[in-house]
């Protein structure tokens, strides 16, 4: 099963900010985040593990809520160069597979 | 950048005929997949592999077999593809479990008319 993104997308203003929000119906054990610009490969953004360690973008945060299966992005004074697609990926404990949502379109005007 | 490579990069077939698709990587990763991803449906996991002859299936695996006979080859194959399976393929690689950041390949673009 896919994790569930929302919104499915947004408008932001250059300086503004934005939360992508990322929900699993089952127990997880790592959420990616990755982004994605038009007609290119999905980019790493960042890891939240279980137990509350993260790597990833120095600007870019993101939470982990275990019990509530449920991450959010935090995506503050917005850059042009933030636009793309948001892609959450969640791992569960017990199997490898890597399954990702149907992704956030961010768009940030000047 | 981390050593994954797909190829094709494009290719337009006919219904019906086989299609095989590579994905090759140099890092030695465990952890391989293919995704296919549309327009409103994001990355869907057709297959996985979590070792050399290890492979499981994914969201979307009708229609789609796969083999791993070697740590850097994942090879994806359409047995008989059909027009609902024209798409952009991606190929990722990971190395520990969950704990270390996917890379993907550059995609291919397969159309099947």
């Amino acid at each position: 099963q896919q994790p569930v993104q929302s919104p499915q997308a947004v408008i932001l203003r250059e300086g503004e900010d934005a939360v992508i929000n990322c929900s699993s119906s089952k127990a997880l054990y790592s959420v990616h985040w990755y982004r994605q610009k038009h007609g290119e490969a999905p980019v790493f953004l960042m890891i939240l593990l279980k137990g509350g360690e993260q790597k990833g973008h120095e600007k870019i945060s993101a939470s982990f809520n275990e019990k509530k299966q449920q991450s959010s992005l935090y995506l503050t004074a917005s850059q042009l160069s933030y636009s793309g697609t948001y892609f959450c990926g969640t791992l569960g404990g017990s199997n490898y597979k890597l399954t990702f949502g149907k992704g956030t379109l961010l768009t940030v005007n000047p | 950048d981390a050593g994954i490579t797909q190829s094709p990069r494009h290719k337009v077939t006919e219904t019906g005929t086989p299609v095989t698709l590579r994905c090759h990587q140099t890092e030695n990763h465990r952890y391989m997949y293919w995704y296919r991803q549309d327009p409103g449906h994001g990355l869907r996991l057709i297959h996985y592999s979590y070792g050399v002859k290890d492979t499981d299936k994914g969201e979307v695996s009708d229609g789609y077999s796969v083999s791993r006979s070697k740590t850097e080859d994942f090879l994806l194959t359409l047995e008989s593809a059909t027009s609902s399976q024209t798409s952009v393929y991606f190929c990722a690689i990971t190395g520990d479990r969950g704990n270390t950041e996917a890379f993907f390949g550059q995609g291919t673009r397969l159309t099947v008319v």
